[in-house]
């Protein structure tokens, strides 16, 4: 069954704490890897796309990287303002239109 | 840019009544556009697939007779609730893939609705 699992469900951090966000996928082909950036009551920014293993991908404090398995959302040094709900989402070849989104990764950081 | 627009933003409604959600991409054409739905603390579910002067493809267990679609140009998607209920209560959130470009989707603003 094709999935995408998130981890940690919650995360809690101090401003200046660096830390990565996982995105686990079992998918038949994978087409692309997506990270969104959720505000409470907004819809998905759009960060990054990858879509092959190595690829990696940056913007600001944010750095995502992609292996055969997972992904991760490295973020280095965070501010208050990168508090926010991390979705992390998969299309595959199978379908070319459907894309499995994670349950996401809500990221606190504290002053 | 990659701009998508939603209207209204919150509607609260009667049950029974029907309620009309715009989908707009401002600033590029999108072929391809999708209706989610979001529960509260909980990630988007698809409810369907927006094709440019065809008929929207759904997925499972989503009624195409109470959530009716129509993306009658290249840069409006529309989502009517009919008959709403409080159950149909929820966030819904409209994206739109870019004509000619992959995969990536670019999502809207998101509607709060409210079924009293």
């Amino acid at each position: 069954e094709d999935q995408v699992t998130q981890s940690p469900e919650a995360l809690r951090l101090q401003e200046g704490e660096s830390s990565s966000l996982n995105c686990s996928y079992t998918v038949s082909g994978l087409r692309g890897l997506f990270w969104y950036r959720q505000d409470p009551g907004k819809g998905p920014e759009f960060l990054f796309t990858l879509y092959s293993a190595g690829e990696e991908k940056e913007k600001e404090r944010l750095k995502a990287t992609l292996t055969k398995k997972e992904s991760f959302l490295h973020i280095t040094a965070p501010k208050p303002e990168d508090s926010a709900t991390y979705l992390c989402a998969v299309a595959m070849k199978t379908s070319y239109d459907k894309v499995i989104f994670g349950p996401g990764t809500s990221l606190s950081v504290i002053p | 840019g990659a701009v998508v627009s939603q209207h209204p933003s919150r509607v609260i409604c009667k049950s029974g009544t029907s309620v009309k959600i715009e989908c707009r991409s401002l600033d590029f054409q999108a072929t391809t556009m999708f209706w989610y739905r979001q529960f509260p603390k909980q990630s988007l579910m698809l409810m369907a697939t927006s094709n440019e002067g065809s008929k929207a493809t759904y997925e499972q267990g989503v009624e195409k007779d109470k959530f009716l679609i129509n993306h009658a140009s290249l840069t409006l998607s529309t989502l009517t609730v009919t008959s709403a209920h409080p159950e149909d209560s929820s966030f819904y959130i409209c994206s739109a893939r870019k004509t000619g470009v992959k995969e990536t989707q670019y999502f809207g603003p998101g509607t709060r609705l409210l079924v009293l």
